[in-house]
This record gives C-alpha cells, structure tokens and sequence, in this order.
C-alpha cells in the first residue's frame, strides 16, 4: 500500500521569499516520488523526479526536493518565488508491485501555492 | 504524436446518457493510468493499464465506469448511465516502463464532462 500527505493545502509567500511545500509519503515498496505543476487551465508538468539516486533532486524553474526516509518526506522548495510560480503542485509515490515493474501512480491532495507582490 | 492526446476535451451529456472518452498515449508507452478531478480536489485515480491489461481498477467508482485498452495503444474510458456526480475533469497519462527504472507520467489535457 502506499500514500502521500500533503501537509498544506495552501501556501502564501511574497516574490522573492523562499518556497517550502511539504510532502509525506508512506510505501510498502521502495518508491519513486515525483512532484507535479499544474498551472490554471493547464496540464500536469513533472517539476522533478526521485528514483533512488541522488537524495536531493533538482528540477525546473529552481524547485528542488530532498528525500529523506528516515523522515518519510520529500519536501519541495525554491529559495525565491516568482509570480510565475502561482499554481497547484501535487506530490506523487509510485512503488513497484511486488514480481513487476508494474506500477501505481499514488497522487496527494494538492497545495496551491500563492505569491504576492 | 507528440504527447498524450485526449478527445473530446469538454463534452456535456444529460443525466443518464452514455459517454465515451478516448485516450491516444504517446507511442511506445506501455502504461496508461485514467485519474478524474473533481472541482477543488485531488487526482483520483481509476485504472491503470500495463499493454492491454489492466492491473488495478480498483479506483473505478462503480459498475457504471469500464475502461479497455486495444493494441497497447489507444484507450477508453467508458461511462454509462452518467450521473451529476460524474462531472469532473478525466486525465490521461502514459509512461513507458523498461524493467528496471521508474519513468515519469505524462498527462493529457483532459476532458472536462459536465452531466447536466
């Protein structure tokens, strides 16, 4: 079995300030975690990815996350928002089944991320 | 084709009427995964399609919804019966899974269904 909390559900910063969105996940598995954008009327867009390599990931636009296991999280950050950075980012687990490489796209609630001027 | 293609990308349907979605994945992808977002929520996921077979469906609401995939390649989503409640926005996404790394999904843009 596997989920993801995200912690926030909405996240207020001014342009310039640094961006923290929480995620934590729970998995059976070894997961990989991913962090999606969707901006307004958009698609989703895959911001980063982790598949066991390095632990801190870097993605586009500046964002990065860092899995941690010993704290179950993969927290997304940014050290200075745009405005441009306004949408909803979801937080994704996926884990192999067991005896495939099958796998399961396991989505949080979401947490639109507001930045003001 | 360039990326993951959904048709039709808004569709209204009365109360109990029948509605087909289709998904064209990218070419090559092995999986395919149909999610649904309500208004102001998450993802949901539906079903999940490994080729023509379908792994887990346990996310399908009821009986009303069926989804199939022919070929490895196009699929659709099927509801029958549609209920307000069915109003949502149907996502489709497709990754291609060699054996031994996890890779990346990507969506559709959707098709929004409004059960009027």
């Amino acid at each position: 079995a596997q989920s993801v909390t995200q912690l926030d559900s909405h996240v207020s910063v001014s342009e310039g300030t640094p961006v923290l969105l929480r995620c934590n996940y729970s998995s059976s598995y070894s997961p990989s975690l991913f962090w999606y954008v969707q901006h307004p009327n958009k698609g989703l867009q895959l911001l980063l990815k982790y598949t066991s390599a390095a632990t801190l990931v870097k993605g586009i636009n500046g964002f990065e996350a860092e899995f941690k296991k010993s704290e179950t999280s993969f927290h997304l950050t940014k050290p200075s928002a745009h405005m441009s950075d306004a949408a909803e980012y979801f937080c994704v687990v996926s884990a192999s089944y067991t005896g495939g490489t099958a796998s399961k796209l396991t989505f949080g609630t979401g947490t639109r991320l507001q930045v003001t001027l | 084709g360039a990326g993951v293609s959904q048709s039709p990308s808004n569709k209204v349907t009365e109360k109990g009427k029948d509605v087909e979605l289709r998904c064209d994945p990218i070419s090559g992808h092995t999986a395919l995964y149909w999610y649904r977002q309500s208004l102001g929520q998450g993802l949901e996921f539906l079903i999940y399609f490994q080729g023509n077979s379908a792994p887990d469906k346990s996310g399908l609401p009821s009986d009303r919804f069926s989804a199939e995939r022919t070929g490895g390649s196009v699929s659709t989503l099927t509801i029958q019966r549609t209920q307000q409640e069915d109003s949502a926005v149907y996502l489709c996404a497709s990754s291609f899974l060699p054996s031994s790394d996890f890779a990346e999904a990507f969506f559709g843009q959707g098709t929004r269904l409004t059960v009027v």
